[in-house]
């Protein structure tokens, strides 16, 4: 079975510091996702990657970056965290086979305060 | 562009009821469609999907078929189970690289 690991399921950080959230998968997929869900919102995606180095803004990209030096792990940096990134994020990962669906970690719920 | 509308929850059922989502998509193309579902406190795991116009995608007693006609592509169960309470996300696939358009999502709740 795919597994796509997160590393922390809840996080609580201040307005301005810099947050990593990191996501390792081990199935050798080439394309990795970052997500923010939110409530009535569903899930909006931020980033994405289809390469180690390669990197895609996603639907909402401002206020945060994203890192891919290698094929497994994909990190979300939030520069300087504000409040209104308080969210669920979600990364995912499939391979670059086409109709192929994604495959999600459990999510870490980040609190700004 | 590309979208996915879910019918709004919460949806609140007795335990052996009928279950219907809706899900209805506006894209261009031919894109695949996807049913997740998220426990609580769990992230996304895929339910079902289909490829192509007419394919019936079939899950845990879960189904949905692909209706290009009509733009659709709703969810059904014969007989819910308590175990069943989740978060069900409508997708459909935009863009090249697997990437996905959600819904906002539908709550069920089962009771006993």
């Amino acid at each position: 079975d795919v597994k796509v690991t997160q590393s922390s399921r809840y996080l609580v950080k201040r307005t301005g510091e810099k947050v990593f959230l990191e996501c390792v998968q081990d199935m050798d997929h080439e394309n990795m996702f970052w997500y923010r869900q939110d409530p009535g919102l569903g899930l909006r995606l931020i980033y994405f990657s289809y390469d180690v180095k390669m990197k895609e803004k996603g639907d909402i990209p401002e206020g945060y970056s994203v890192s891919r030096e290698k094929k497994e792990r994909f990190s979300l940096i939030l520069e300087s965290a504000s409040t209104n990134q308080t969210s669920m994020y979600l990364c995912a990962s499939s391979s670059d086979r086409s109709n192929q669906p994604q495959h999600f970690g459990d999510g870490t719920r980040l609190s700004i305060l | 562009g590309n979208s996915v509308t879910q019918m709004e929850g919460p949806v609140t059922l007795s335990e052996e009821a009928f279950l219907t989502i809706n899900c209805t998509y506006t894209a261009t193309g031919y894109p695949s469609l996807f049913w997740y579902v998220q426990y609580p406190g769990e992230g996304l795991q895929l339910l079902l999907k289909a490829t192509k116009a007419d394919d019936k995608g079939s899950n845990k007693g879960f189904e949905a078929t692909y209706r290009k006609e009509t733009t659709s592509f709703h969810l059904e169960k014969g007989s819910v189970q308590v175990s069943d309470s989740a978060v069900y996300f409508c997708a459909l696939s935009s863009g090249g690289y697997n990437k996905l358009i959600f819904g906002a999502g539908t709550r069920l709740a089962v009771h006993p």
